[in-house]
Formats: C-alpha cells, structure tokens, sequence
C-alpha cells in the first residue's frame, strides 16, 4: 500500500473552509484516496474516498490532482465540532495503513 | 447507517485473565478486522476476516486469536492477558468489492494489570 504524507498539524478559523492536503506519490493505479477523522477516544468516522475524480457529499469534498499523486480534503465551513485527527489512507484493499494523520483544531 | 458495535466500552482486566471483545455489525458486510490504537503507531491490523469461519493474521497477531461464527459477529480473544496489551481496540466491517469503505466501532479500552 501507498505511503502517504500529512502535515502534523493545522488550525483554521470557525466558518472557514479548511483544507487539508496529502501526498501520495507511490499510489498504483488500482488504489483510492480514502479520508477519516477520530474525535478523541473515539474509532475513526469515515469521511470520504475516491478513485480519480473529484469528490463531494454532505460532509466534505475530495479534490485528486490529475496525477494522482496529491488530494486534498476540503471542510467547506470548518466548525468546533470538526476539531480532530484526519487520516488520509491510500488503499487497494481491505488493509489500510494509518499514518500519524493531521491534527486539525478549529478557532472559535 | 452503518452501526458496528463493540460489547465493552471500557474493561479493567488482570494479567493472565482470558478476554473476550465482541464485535456485531448490522450490515451484512463480509469483512470485519480487529486493530489496536496506540501512541505513536498509529492503527496496527490485528486479525481480520472475510467470510464466516474465515480468518487471516493483520500485522501484529501474537497474543491473540479470534472467532466468527456468524456473518455479523466477530470477536477477538486475548488468551492470556498481558500489561502490553494495553490498548484501545477497534473493530471495523466492510462489504467485500472495490473502492469498499471501512466503518469503525467505537473502541473498547483495555487496561491490563
């Protein structure tokens, strides 16, 4: 499975769109881009996955370069309640590999 | 919605105690996995399994076993607990195709004294 790479951490402001970026350079053809939060002492929420195009519902938009080889997560108006660890894992099967993810705090 | 349920939100258990976590989900998924969350390793793949009676080893097996019965339930067994399996515990379930989603349980809390 692909390695990704994430920024250890980032804030935005409330009502703000917060975007979160994640490299995958060694991602094969067959493998998506699958996002995940974990609100603390909580099991991870999935968020979003995609293949080559971009992405969108209720939650959140998955924006894949035409490379494949970047996405970003895109929280249109980050509020409180989306404080938390987001996880980007690259995946062509049932094992996912998790990374240390970024730790996103959103600013009242 | 996608509802995996985890018997025990928190367990206090003694060194050498069997310990049983259950696991059921309502979703007639094929797969289900068990991990272990730790500081700083991230989510390890325990055990896994793909169909009823079926299993396969994850990453970090050792100390444990696990048994499915029934499509919608999955449980993991310590055999003998140990302090360094300390841990909070995740169950997950997925359908069995491509592009498919892993839903997570909410985690069990381990303290093993």
């Amino acid at each position: 499975d692909a390695k990704t790479t994430q920024p250890p951490s980032m804030d935005c402001a409330e009502g703000r769109a917060a975007n979160l970026p994640c490299n995958h350079s060694t991602i094969s053809g067959n493998e998506y881009v699958y996002w995940y939060r974990q609100i603390h002492s909580q099991g991870p929420q999935y968020i979003i996955h995609g293949l080559k195009n971009n992405e969108t519902n209720e939650m959140a938009s998955l924006i894949i370069t035409e490379d494949r080889k970047s996405s970003t997560l895109i929280l249109p108006h980050a509020t409180l309640r989306d404080t938390a660890v987001y996880y980007c894992i690259v995946s062509g099967t049932y094992k996912y590999i998790f990374g240390t993810g970024t730790r996103l705090k959103v600013l009242a | 919605d996608v509802k995996v349920t985890q018997s025990s939100r928190y367990l206090v258990k003694r060194t050498g105690e069997k310990v049983f976590l259950e696991c059921v989900q309502d979703m007639d998924h094929e797969n289900m996995f068990w991990y272990r969350q730790d500081p700083g390793l991230g989510l390890r793949l325990i055990y896994f399994s793909y169909d009823v009676k079926m299993k396969e080893k994850g990453d970090i097996p050792e100390g444990y076993s696990v048994s499915r019965e029934k499509k919608e339930r999955f449980s993991l067994i310590l055999e003998s607990a140990s302090t360094n399996q300390t841990s909070m515990y995740l169950c997950a379930s997925s359908f069995d195709d491509s592009g498919n989603t892993i839903y997570f349980g909410e985690g069990s809390w381990l303290t093993v004294v």
